[in-house]
């Protein structure tokens, strides 16, 4: 396999579920992130990992849990959803957080529903 | 606060109908401009880095450019397949985050 992987590719869930996004890289790249795309918006940066480590929490609600446990791995765990957090939720990884190298690779995106 | 700003938000063009897209940004130090083509319910695919004022870059009909205060996507004799969002995003020194604009949609009809 190659480049990022994103599963699952749509998911559905009611606001009182529970579920994860998972997010796979296989570029040997150092740093990952979540990025929120909603219609007719620009790209949200949501968090930011550099070998494992937290470096950005953009903000966003505690409903939105990420965890990275090693460097080709993130998740995104998802609780108490509500309607507008529906979007486009996308992965990405980088070589680096700055400096040469740091073009972000996407993963193809999970499609969330909340209902 | 870095802001990009992405012009038309929609380009309907004929094919084989050359046209250009606009990229205006505002960021405290460029470190680097980058060009993604996305198309509909997938992920970015990245395009192009530039990194200085001058710059250009070439991947097959797309073209590239950048001054110090925009940067442009050339489409050449466009084809069906460019039909896509295209975005911007810009990256200040020393930071990491990335400021995407809204993109802009282009639709080439055969």
């Amino acid at each position: 396999e190659t480049g990022v992987t994103q599963t699952p590719r749509h998911l559905v869930m009611g606001m009182t579920n529970k579920k994860s996004l998972k997010c796979e890289q296989h570029l040997g790249h150092n740093a990952m992130y979540w990025y929120k795309q909603s219609a007719k918006k620009p790209l949200e940066l949501m968090f930011v990992y550099s070998l494992e480590e937290r470096v950005e929490n953009n903000s966003v609600p505690s409903r939105f849990s990420p965890e990275c446990p090693n460097s080709s791995h993130l998740f995104l765990h998802l609780h108490t959803l509500q309607p507008e957090d529906s979007a486009l939720y996308l992965c990405a990884s980088s070589q680096g957080l700055t400096g040469a190298n740091t073009e972000a690779f996407f993963g193809q995106g999970t499609r969330l529903t909340v209902v | 606060e870095d802001q990009v700003t992405q012009s038309p938000e929609a380009l309907r063009l004929q094919e084989g109908e050359s046209s250009s897209l606009n990229c205006s940004y505002t960021v405290s130090g460029l470190r680097g401009l980058f060009w993604y083509r996305q198309d509909p319910g997938k992920g970015p695919e990245f395009l192009f880095t530039l990194y200085s004022a001058g710059e250009e870059k070439e991947k097959e009909r797309l073209k590239a450019t950048l001054t110090k205060k925009e940067s442009f996507l050339h489409i050449t004799a466009p084809k069906p397949e460019d039909s896509a969002t295209y975005l911007c995003a810009v990256q200040a020194w020393q930071d990491y985050k990335l400021s995407f604009g809204a993109g802009t949609t282009v639709t080439v009809r055969a």
